[in-house]
């Protein structure tokens, strides 16, 4: 089945500092991928939408200068958080999604980690 | 705009209860299902999924859903739960805006 890798899946860094995570889909090209947050207890909330070629769509909210979305190939997404803060502490997911004969299919990655301190 | 709403927050079974999980949504168009489930520790599995046809939908382990139209529901049904079924739960809707919304989660805790 589709498989996606996303590292690190957990990170520790200082305030003021970036991280970077990457989102690669393993075994399918996606031109769509998705990058969520889950703050605890709570349910998985879309921050943006990563096109293959164009600039992310990014939700009602979502800072887009500070978190970068680079789609550069078919089976790659990256979200680097600038600048971090405590506050940005939270797990974050990427889900690729798949074309499979007219309709989508959506795979997850296991997810990130984030602490800032 | 498009909302998903699971009505239980947490849902505690003892190993061999029946479980159903709600789920309605409030779009009005044409929708694809899904049913996430998310193990301690672990990230979200796809349990079962509905496009088009029979409604009644089964997936992993024994789970299986109902699409219901007139009532916009997807609600998640298994007849025995396990101690091993302890996870959170996430009801999705895609609709033809391609977006994925998901429901709010629901934390089952079976006890053995």
């Amino acid at each position: 089945g589709a498989v996606v890798s996303q590292h690190p899946s957990r990170v520790i860094c200082k305030s003021g500092t970036s991280v970077k995570i990457e989102c690669r889909s393993l075994d399918f090209q996606a031109t769509t991928m998705f990058w969520y947050r889950q703050f605890p207890k709570q349910s998985l909330m879309l921050m943006a939408t990563s096109n293959e070629g164009s600039k992310a769509t990014y939700e009602q909210g979502v800072e887009k200068d500070k978190f970068l979305i680079n789609h550069a190939s078919l089976t790659l997404s990256t979200l680097t958080v600038t600048s971090a803060h405590p506050e940005d502490s939270s797990f974050y997911i990427c889900s690729a999604r798949e074309d499979i004969r007219g309709y989508y299919g959506y795979t997850f990655g296991s997810g990130t980690r984030l602490t800032v301190v | 705009a498009q909302s998903v709403s699971q009505h239980n927050h947490h849902v505690i079974l003892s190993e061999a209860a029946s479980l159903e999980l709600g789920c309605n949504y409030s779009y009005g168009g044409t929708v694809n299902l899904f049913w996430y489930v998310q193990y301690p520790g672990q990230h979200l599995q796809l349990l079962l999924k509905y496009f088009s046809g029979d409604p009644l939908v089964k997936g992993i382990k024994g789970f299986e859903a109902e699409f219901i139209k007139s009532k916009f529901s997807f609600n998640l049904r298994k007849p025995s739960v396990q101690w091993s079924d302890t996870a959170e739960y996430f009801c999705a809707v895609w609709n033809a805006g391609n977006m994925l919304t998901f429901g709010g989660g629901t934390r089952l805790m079976v006890k053995p």
